[in-house]
């Protein structure tokens, strides 16, 4: 079965230290893995994916991730934090089209709530 | 281009009331999805369709039918609510074409009382 696990429900860190949100999935195959963003009263907004390639992939705001195939991991970094970076981040995971799973659904972790403090 | 429109955003219902909960895609997406947002749940799937006409069962379908009459809505209803299904709802639609995963909706919030 599918699954994606974020180990630590809230993470805080300083404004202008680097940050980590830890992800971790179990998938058969070659997934792709995605991270989102969400705002206060707002939907889930599409930070970065990995699909195939390079393993670190950078994406929107200044986030990065790394794409570990040996730890089945996907950790989302950022050099610097913002207090603007607060949010709540969600790793998902879509398994290959070819196991048997419903075509395009994403599995999600349970997110983890990221607060900068000033 | 609005992308994913649900209405309402805001909904306050009385146990046992009915109510549909309404999706819309302009992308000409074929999949869609309904999900429900709850605190330390994430995200958990209710129903989903991959094309107009079909619907299928997320994880948490029980108290919630579904419609895709057209390829751009997806209908949420709640047949008779509960205080439990309290929550924030949340369409997502996607295509086979489209690596970014999902595009979704700026969510509906329920309060059953």
């Amino acid at each position: 079965a599918q699954s994606v696990a974020q180990p630590e429900d809230q993470v805080n860190v300083a404004e202008g230290n680097p940050l980590t949100v830890k992800c971790t999935y179990s998938v058969s195959g070659n997934p792709y893995l995605f991270w989102y963003v969400q705002y206060p009263n707002r939907g889930l907004q599409f930070l970065l994916k990995y699909i195939t390639g390079d393993n670190l992939v950078k994406g929107s705001y200044g986030f990065e991730a790394e794409f570990n195939k040996s730890q089945t991991s996907f950790h989302l970094k950022k050099p610097s934090a913002l207090v603007s970076d607060s949010a709540l981040y969600f790793c998902a995971v879509r398994p290959p089209y070819d196991r048997g799973s419903t075509l395009g659904r994403l599995y999600f972790g349970r997110g983890t709530q990221l607060t900068v403090w000033p | 281009n609005a992308g994913v429109t649900q209405t309402p955003k805001f909904r306050v219902l009385k146990t046992g009331q009915s109510m549909t909960l309404l999706c819309a895609q302009d992308m000409n997406h074929e999949y869609m999805y309904w999900y429900r947002q709850d605190p330390g749940m994430g995200l958990r799937l209710i129903h989903y369709s991959v094309g107009e006409g079909t619907t299928a069962k997320g994880e948490v379908p029980d108290g919630y039918n579904v419609s895709r009459l057209k390829k751009q809505n997806f209908l949420l209803g709640l047949e008779s609510a509960a205080p439990s299904q309290t929550s924030v709802y949340f369409c997502a639609s996607s295509s086979p074409g489209q690596d970014y995963g999902y595009t979704f909706g700026s969510g509906t919030r329920l309060t059953v009382v």
